[in-house]
């Protein structure tokens, strides 16, 4: 069965440090994948997919980057967090357009 | 752009009740909608998923309709417990060649059932 992995599940960051999550999926071969994010009062955004290995779109602009350097791995980085990155960052995959399945999610502060 | 709106925002029920929980979205042209539940600072667990040509799925205790002529959706909990208290999230997938299957969310409906 197929299972997605995201960590840490809770990092406190200070102003101007850099920034790394990671998310993998086990038992399926080139899912698309996701990052959302969940800021407090507001509802899950979308700030980036990915169809393929090196493939990456960002849906809004912002301070944060996103790569895939393997088929089943997604990583969320940014050189230098403002206090406006602070939220709940859920990574995501779907086998093309169907279910999608949910990590645990990530709680960042940035102080 | 596509819109989601959940209605209501919050509901607090005793145990038993059967409710309803509301969704909509404005653009009809929709892949799929799915129903998703959301514990406190977990994430997020896929309820159902209701495909466009569809009308209805059924889980256990929960039914969900679409009616994607009219963009609604409805979310129906019957016999309600204590557990299923939590944030209960409706989204969207839109149709076409460039949606990739990415989401969007309304703000949920936060759920609480008092025993």
């Amino acid at each position: 069965s197929q299972t997605i992995h995201q960590w840490p599940a809770t990092l406190v960051q200070p102003v101007g440090s850099p920034l790394s999550l990671e998310c993998t999926v086990e038992g399926t071969s080139n899912p698309n994948l996701y990052w959302y994010r969940q800021a407090a009062g507001r509802g899950l955004q979308l700030l980036f997919y990915s169809v393929g290995i090196g493939q990456i779109s960002s849906e809004v602009p912002q301070n944060l980057s996103a790569s895939r350097p393997q088929d089943r791995q997604f990583i969320l980085s940014s050189k230098k967090l403002l206090l406006s990155d602070s939220g709940f960052y859920l990574c995501a995959w779907s086998p093309w357009v169907q279910n999608a399945f949910f990590g645990q999610g990530t709680r960042l502060t940035v102080v | 752009k596509q819109e989601v709106t959940q209605i209501p925002a919050a509901l607090s029920v005793p145990e038993g009740e059967n409710l309803v929980l509301n969704c909509s979205f404005t653009d009809s042209a929709i892949y799929n909608l799915q129903w998703f539940r959301q514990d406190p600072g977990k994430g997020l667990t896929s309820l159902l998923l209701i495909q466009s040509s569809q009308r209805e799925q059924t889980s256990g205790r929960l039914n969900a309709s679409l009616d994607k002529s009219s963009g609604r959706s409805t979310l129906y909990i019957a016999a309600s417990q204590p557990g299923d208290s939590a944030t209960y999230l409706c989204a969207v997938s839109n149709a076409g060649g460039t949606s990739y299957g990415k989401l969007t969310f309304g703000q949920g409906t936060i759920l609480t059932v008092h025993p």
